[in-house]
């Protein structure tokens, strides 16, 4: 099992450019999730989804777009970036939200700056 | 609302040191509570979690136990190599509504032979 991938691994962009990260999971999760990691700020949730065709805004939503079409993907899109989205990005997964199973699994993020 | 406070790093040790990362939270109700693991250059691994009042969660040598007196679930491991050297992300899942995960801002640890 691969676990959770990302694609791409690193990306510059210029500003107002715009572009799509893939989250692919195989563990048949109902739950995908978009973080972006910043010095000093931990983990911030950006878009969430409960299962396919399902998406949630996240604590900093603004200027991301998500779609879950598939189960095992989840896109997040950039319609026109800017130099505040310089982050390293982490999508997760998980079977569930409560109880057990709650764990959340990473992948291995993507590095993006916008200039 | 609900928070995770963890202790700023970084912390720097030597081989064979005894290790403990403190960790408090915030929250309604009854969280589940996780350390991850981030490597340089990857993404979050689970470390341990506990899901209750007391449970112990253990994994690699590292050990945290929910104290919900305390609000408290602190890692602790006997032993730290040059291979654990990582930060260590505390965090929470609660519910308010809908679940919730809350992260810490992470503790850096460098661990020297």
């Amino acid at each position: 099992n691969a676990g959770v991938t990302q694609t791409p691994k690193f990306r510059v962009l210029k500003t107002g450019q715009s572009m799509t990260l893939l989250c692919a999971q195989d563990m048949n999760h109902e739950y995908m999730y978009w973080y972006r990691q910043d010095p000093g700020m931990g983990l911030r949730l950006i878009h969430y989804s409960v299962g396919e065709g399902t998406t949630a805004k996240g604590e900093v939503p603004d200027g991301y777009n998500v779609s879950r079409l598939k189960k095992q993907n989840f896109l997040l899109g950039l319609e026109s970036a800017a130099p505040s989205q310089t982050s390293v990005y982490f999508c997760a997964s998980s079977y569930s939200m409560a109880g057990r199973n709650n764990e959340q699994f990473f992948g291995p993020g993507t590095r993006l700056t916008v200039l | 609302g609900n928070s995770v406070t963890q202790m700023e790093g970084p912390v720097t040790l030597s081989e064979e040191a005894f290790l403990t990362i403190n960790c408090t939270y915030t929250a309604t109700g009854y969280p589940s509570l996780f350390w991850y693991v981030q490597y340089p250059g990857e993404g979050l691994q689970l470390l341990l979690k506990a899901t209750k009042a007391d449970d112990k969660g253990s994994n690699k040598g590292f050990e945290a136990t929910y104290r919900k007196e305390t609000t408290s679930f602190h890692l602790e491991k006997g032993s730290v190599q040059v291979s654990d050297s990582a930060v260590y992300f505390c965090a929470l899942n609660s519910y308010s509504g809908t679940y919730k995960y809350i992260f810490g801002t992470g503790t850096r640890l460098k661990v020297l032979a």
